[in-house]
């Protein structure tokens, strides 16, 4: 029944690995979403998603690469995991009304997945 | 300085108290968001306006575009109100701004 979900909710990891968190929707939504929240709780926008196309790419080290293998899942994968990607990464999702523009449709937010890199 | 700042940063307070929480922006923007994350870390959506007033149970949002200022208030507050209110605003087509926070208690 869970509206938007993330898998692992919890990841702990060494500098160097490759890993990978899934994110799913079930609501029919067009539009899915990225989001970074850091230590002191501010909230970035990472990627957007339209219809499995890349619409938002904000300013991310390309050792973070999303997939959208359909447009119910988007899922994050990262390489070569640094001390400073620790953090609680949020999967979100909306209508898709603006065509992967964030900002106007109510979005609909996953539980998180707290990621450690020790 | 942010582009998004949110008062207080803290607030206690009792229950049944109205409660206030603003936030400012110093860009333009095309609407803005309120978002409540609970103490377990889940986030929801309260409200997106681009003008006037709105209403939802005891919350009310307002936003003053000329001013550049919105405001969050809670009538009847009551202990699991206590989460962290986040503003966001939308710059132009597509960028999310976040504020910091504000993270409300209210004792019983």
């Amino acid at each position: 029944d869970t509206a938007v979900s993330q898998t692992p909710k919890y990841l702990v990891t060494q500098m160097g690995n490759d890993k990978s968190i899934k994110c799913e929707q079930n609501l029919g939504h067009d539009t899915m979403y990225w989001y970074k929240q850091d230590s002191k709780k501010f909230l970035k926008i990472m990627f957007s998603y339209n219809n499995k196309e890349l619409i938002i790419n904000e300013t991310v080290p390309n050792r973070f690469s999303p997939k959208s293998p359909d447009k119910a899942h988007l899922n994050l994968h990262i390489n070569s995991l640094e001390l400073g990607d620790s953090a609680v990464y949020f999967c979100a999702s909306s209508q898709g009304t603006s065509g992967g523009a964030p900002g106007t449709d109510t979005q609909y937010f996953g539980p998180g997945t707290r990621l450690t890199v020790l | 300085k942010n582009e998004v700042e949110q008062s207080p940063q803290n607030l206690t307070a009792q229950e049944g108290e109205f409660i206030t929480i603003n936030c400012s922006y110093s860009v333009g923007i095309s609407a803005l968001h309120w978002l409540q994350q609970h103490p377990g870390g889940g986030i929801v959506s309260l409200f997106m306006l681009s003008s006037g007033k709105k209403k939802h149970g005891r919350l009310i949002a307002t936003i003053n575009i000329q001013e550049k200022h919105s405001s969050l208030h809670i009538t009847a507050s009551h202990p699991r109100d206590s989460a962290v209110y986040i503003c966001a605003v939308l710059k132009g087509a597509q960028k999310l701004v976040f504020g910091q926070g504000t993270r409300l208690t209210i004792n019983p």
